[in-house]
C-alpha cells in the first residue's frame, strides 16, 4: 500500500512561476526522499530529508518536513520547460522498521514555455 | 561512475515465450531491486537483493524469476507472462537496504509488452 500522496495529483503552470507540491503520509518515519520521473523513464533522485530536519535545499529546489502533521513540500522556484516531469515523494516502508522504499502517486508537472 | 544500465530498452513477448531483464550497476552498491511501473502509477516494488541474497519478494507471481549473479548484477527472467505484466520494468541501486537513509539510482527502465 502507498505511504505517500502527492497533492495536487496536476499542476500547469507558465515558465518563471513556482511550482509547490505536497506529499503527505500515514505512519511515522525515518527520512523522506523526493523523485522526478521524465515520461517515460527511469526515476532520479532529487533531494533527501530526514526526520530531524524541516528545511532543506538544492539549486532551485526547496522541501520542507513537518512531521507532527506528516506532510513535506516541494517548492520548484523559476521553473523552466525541462521541469515537465512527475515528481514522486517516497519513505522508509511503514513506520521506518522495513527497508524499502514506498512511494506516493505523484504529481504530474507541466511547466508551459 | 552513476549510472545503471538496463537492457533491453523495449522488449515484446508472446505469452509462451522466455526472455529476461539484465541489470547493472558499478558503484559497488549493496542493494538492488526491481520495480513495476504501470502508466501513471508510482512504481511498485518488486523483489530486493541484499548483498546478493533476495531480502523481499513482494508477492510476485512464479513466473517472474530474479536472480543476482554477482554484486553488480541483477536478471530478471520472465517465463509464462499475461497482458497485465505489461508495464515499464525498472531496476535501482543503492548503497544499502535501508529505508530511505539512502538514495535509489534507477535504471532507464524496459518497456515490456506482452502479447
Amino acid at each position: 500500500s502507498q505511504q505517500g500522496e502527492e497533492d495536487p495529483q496536476a499542476l500547469s503552470i507558465q515558465e518563471g512561476e513556482n511550482a509547490t507540491m505536497n506529499c503527505s503520509y500515514k505512519t511515522s518515519i525515518n527520512n523522506l526522499q523526493w523523485y522526478r520521473q521524465n515520461s517515460g523513464r527511469g526515476l532520479v533522485h532529487l533531494i533527501l530529508i530526514r526526520s530531524n530536519e524541516r528545511e532543506k535545499h538544492s539549486g532551485r529546489l526547496r522541501v520542507t518536513l513537518d512531521t507532527s502533521k506528516k506532510s513535506s513540500s516541494l517548492l520548484i522556484t523559476a521553473s523552466r520547460a525541462a521541469d515537465t516531469a512527475s515528481y514522486f515523494c517516497a519513505t522508509d516502508g511503514y513506520g521506518g522498521s522495513q527497508g524499502n522504499l514506498i512511494f506516493g502517486k505523484g504529481t504530474k508537472l507541466s511547466v508551459k514555455p | 561512475d552513476t549510472e545503471v544500465t538496463q537492457t533491453p530498452k523495449h522488449l515484446v513477448m508472446g505469452m509462451t515465450n522466455k526472455k529476461s531483464l539484465k541489470c547493472e550497476q558499478h558503484m559497488g552498491h549493496r542493494a538492488m531491486y526491481w520495480y513495476k511501473q504501470k502508466a501513471k502509477k508510482p512504481p511498485e516494488l518488486m523483489f530486493v537483493y541484499s548483498y546478493e541474497k533476495l531480502s523481499i519478494n513482494e508477492s510476485v507471481p512464479s513466473r517472474f524469476s530474479p536472480e543476482c549473479p554477482n554484486s553488480s548484477l541483477l536478471n530478471l527472467h520472465l517465463h509464462a507472462l499475461q497482458p497485465e505484466d505489461s508495464a515499464l520494468y525498472l531496476c535501482a541501486s543503492s548503497q544499502e537496504f535501508s529505508g530511505a537513509r539512502h538514495e535509489q539510482y534507477f535504471g532507464p527502465g524496459t518497456r515490456l509488452t506482452v502479447t
